[in-house]
């Protein structure tokens, strides 16, 4: 089963503090994207990442894709309320149509 | 440039009801996505679509439940005898034909089913 772990599931911080959320598996994605998702809303999507061990930057946002494409990591520095939200990884296994949800890590950033 | 639309936003329908879902794609995607979610959970997948063919299914329950993707018209989720079980987000999503999965899919905001 190809599964996509996320951790933390909850996480409760202080406005203006850095957090890591981490997204795992035994598989091989062919690249991974990133959503964020408000109450009531669909997932919008944040970044695409290809390539193993790419970086990509969006503001305080760093994305990274490990070098065997199994795993990536969403860092935020210096947290906003605004960045309150439920953070998902998702892709599509290497040699497979099929795209995968992570298990979500909501983010509550507290003023 | 609008991106997927679905409606309704907000479905009630009473137990043994039927619901009917809608979505379009964004302009020049061919690829159509349903997904639900259930409170406090994460995306489910239902049903992959194509103009007018079902690609995979298998995450839609065999009873009840149906999709269509039409020639012409918004890819309709159509839930027959709704029950209450059947309460959740449903989210369409679609992507171009030339990309499929590889660069992520783009979500609508969802039709949020209540079943009384």
């Amino acid at each position: 089963t190809q599964l996509l772990e996320q951790s933390p599931q909850f996480l409760s911080i202080q406005e203006g503090e850095n957090l890591t959320v981490y997204c795992n598996s035994s598989s091989v994605f062919s690249s991974l994207q990133w959503y964020r998702q408000e109450p009531g809303e669909g997932p919008v999507l944040l970044v695409t990442v290809v390539t193993g061990g790419e970086v990509k930057k969006l503001k305080r946002l760093t994305f990274q894709f490990g070098d065997a494409r199994k795993d990536s990591s969403l860092h935020i520095t210096a947290a906003q309320p605004g960045d309150t939200g439920l953070y998902l990884c998702a892709g599509p296994p290497a040699k497979s149509y099929k795209y995968i949800f992570g298990t979500g890590t909501r983010l509550k950033v507290l003023a | 440039n609008a991106g997927v639309m679905q409606n309704p936003r907000h479905l009630v329908r009473r137990r043994g009801q039927e619901a009917r879902l809608r979505c379009s794609p964004m302009k020049g995607h061919s690829h159509v996505y349903w997904y639900r979610q259930l409170p406090e959970e994460g995306l489910k997948f239902m049903v992959y679509l194509q103009k007018e063919n079902i690609i995979d299914e298998s995450g839609m329950p065999k009873e009840r439940f149906s999709a269509e993707f039409p020639k012409e018209g918004p890819s309709i989720l159509r839930i027959q005898q709704v029950v209450r079980g059947d309460s959740a987000a449903y989210f369409c999503a679609s992507s171009p034909p030339s990309q499929g999965a590889r660069y992520g899919y783009t979500f609508g905001s969802g039709t949020r089913l209540t079943v009384v």
